[in-house]
C-alpha cells in the first residue's frame, strides 16, 4: 500500500491564481481530512469527509473548496490564492481500530503564494 | 483558549538521558489520547496511543491523568533519533474528524 499521497510536493503561486491539491489514499478509508500546518502553529482543519459525495467545514474553510467523488480522493481547490494561504497542506485518512480513531498522513504540499 | 496546549520546548537532552513533557487538554468530554511524532518538515506520524492505564512502547511511555486533564510522554534512553517534534493529540468518541492537534513540544537530542 502506498498509504496517503499528495501531489504536488511543492508549489509557487501568484496572487489570485488558483490551484487544486491533490490526495489519494488506497487504504479504502472513509474519513480523509485536509489540514494546514504554518510555521512553529498545531495543524489547523480546513475540510473533511465521512464519505464519497460527503464533506464538511473543520475550522478554517475559507478559501477552499474540496469534492469527495470516490473514496480513494480527496482534492482541494484554492479559487484565488492569497499570501495567508502560504503554508504546508497535509491531507489524512483515518481508521477506526478498538473504537479509536488513528489519522494516517501524505508527505504535504508546500504551498507559497506571491 | 487552544484545546490541546503543549509546551513548545525545545527540551535540550543529552543522549541516553530521560526526558517528560506533558499536554493539557480542555474538553473533559475527550476520550481518546495519542502521540505524534513529526520529524522537521515531514508529516505527523503516529507514535502511540494513550490508554487510561498508561501504556509503554519500548523506550516511550505515556501516561493519562483525567482528573487534571492532561497527557505525558517520556522517553528513557533517548537516542539522537528522537529528535522531533512531539504532538498531543485529543479527541472525542462523537468527533469523528475533530481531532484536537497541539502545536507540539520539541525535543533536540545532543551527543
Amino acid at each position: 500500500n502506498a498509504g496517503v499521497t499528495q501531489t504536488p510536493k511543492f508549489r509557487i503561486l501568484k496572487i489570485g491564481q488558483s490551484m487544486t491539491l491533490q490526495c489519494t489514499q488506497d487504504m479504502n478509508h472513509n474519513y480523509m481530512y485536509w489540514y494546514r500546518q504554518d510555521p512553529g502553529m498545531g495543524l489547523k482543519l480546513i475540510y473533511y469527509s465521512v464519505g464519497a459525495g460527503i464533506t464538511d467545514k473543520g475550522e478554517v474553510p475559507n478559501g477552499y473548496n474540496v469534492s469527495r467523488s470516490t473514496t480513494e480522493d480527496f482534492p482541494l481547490r484554492l479559487e484565488l490564492a492569497a499570501p495567508s494561504q502560504t503554508s504546508v497542506y497535509f491531507c489524512a485518512s483515518s481508521s477506526l481500530d478498538r473504537g479509536k480513531e488513528t489519522q494516517y498522513f501524505g508527505p504535504g504540499t508546500r504551498l507559497l503564494v506571491l | 483558549r487552544k484545546e490541546v496546549e503543549q509546551d513548545p520546548g525545545p527540551f535540550n537532552v543529552p543522549e541516553g538521558a530521560t526526558v517528560a513533557f506533558n499536554c493539557t487538554y480542555s474538553n473533559s468530554a475527550s476520550q481518546s489520547f495519542f502521540w505524534y511524532r513529526q520529524d522537521c518538515r515531514k508529516e505527523p506520524k503516529l507514535l502511540m496511543s494513550v490508554y487510561s492505564s498508561g501504556n509503554e512502547d519500548g523506550r516511550f511511555t505515556a501516561q493519562l491523568n483525567r482528573a487534571s486533564q492532561y497527557i505525558s510522554l517520556l522517553i528513557r534512553d533517548s537516542k539522537l533519533s528522537d529528535s522531533a517534534t512531539y504532538l498531543c493529540v485529543a479527541g472525542t468518541t462523537d468527533s469523528w474528524g475533530k481531532l484536537q492537534f497541539g502545536a507540539g513540544t520539541q525535543v533536540v537530542v545532543t551527543p
